[in-house]
């Protein structure tokens, strides 16, 4: 199946800093998606990006299909900025398990300290 | 307002016991997911469904089944619960089939197995 990449797997910050997070996926996709998990646990969309450039307030990201990867970046960081951010990739020809869904990276946490 | 909803949001249970997790989507979406975060807070798609098919992933257990009353909910009913199967559970929508079309989540339901 598709093997999607996160790096880094840790990052540690201070507020106002900026950071890029990278997701380098294995094959054509046709969906790529940002997720941030808050430290509630809620699943939040950031990003429908399978290509382009994005941007929402301080983040913004860039999917470059052809050379399957994507990249998420956070400006000015904030505490609230904290969690766990996943990339998950979606139609492609070989999805795991065959169930059609979202194949998820294993995520970069995040901590942003005051 | 909330465009998928589960419950409940967290759910104790002793080991053998059969559970249910309900979900409901106000999107008009035509596509219900059910997906598994385990303690490594990996995430991995467990079924895919809309009106014409359902899709299964390989790896889980035939205990687990899902239910759909109607297009706007998909239940997931668990026979003869076990430790492994503490975990995170999330609904999520989309339009489409397929895994091309941005897919969105609903809260997550707690389940601990004693």
């Amino acid at each position: 199946g598709i093997q999607v990449e996160q790096s880094p797997p840790d990052l540690i910050l201070q507020e106002g800093a900026n950071s890029t997070l990278r997701c380098n996926f294995s094959d054509s996709v046709n969906n790529l998606q940002w997720f941030h998990q808050n430290p509630w646990g809620q699943l939040i969309n950031l990003f429908y990006i399978p290509s382009g450039t994005k941007q929402n307030g301080r983040l913004s990201a860039t999917t470059v299909a052809t050379e399957r990867y994507s990249l998420l970046y956070i400006s000015s960081s904030q505490t609230t900025d904290s969690g766990v951010y996943f990339c998950a990739v979606g139609g492609h020809l070989y999805s795991g398990g065959g169930a059609d869904g979202l194949t998820f990276g294993k995520g970069t946490h995040l901590i942003i300290q005051p | 307002d909330t465009a998928v909803s589960q419950t409940p949001k967290y759910l104790v249970t002793q080991m053998g016991n059969d559970k249910s997790i309900k979900c409901e989507q106000n999107l008009g979406h035509d596509t219900m997911y059910w997906y598994k975060q385990d303690s490594k807070k990996f995430l991995k798609i467990m079924f895919s469904y809309n009106n014409k098919e359902l899709i299964i992933n390989e790896t889980v257990p035939n205990r687990f089944s899902p239910k759909s009353p109607d297009k706007a909910h998909l239940n997931l009913h668990i026979n003869s619960l076990e430790l492994g199967d503490s975990a995170v559970y999330f609904c999520a929508s989309s339009q489409d089939l397929g895994g091309s079309t941005e897919q969105f989540f609903g809260p997550g339901t707690r389940l601990t197995v004693l």
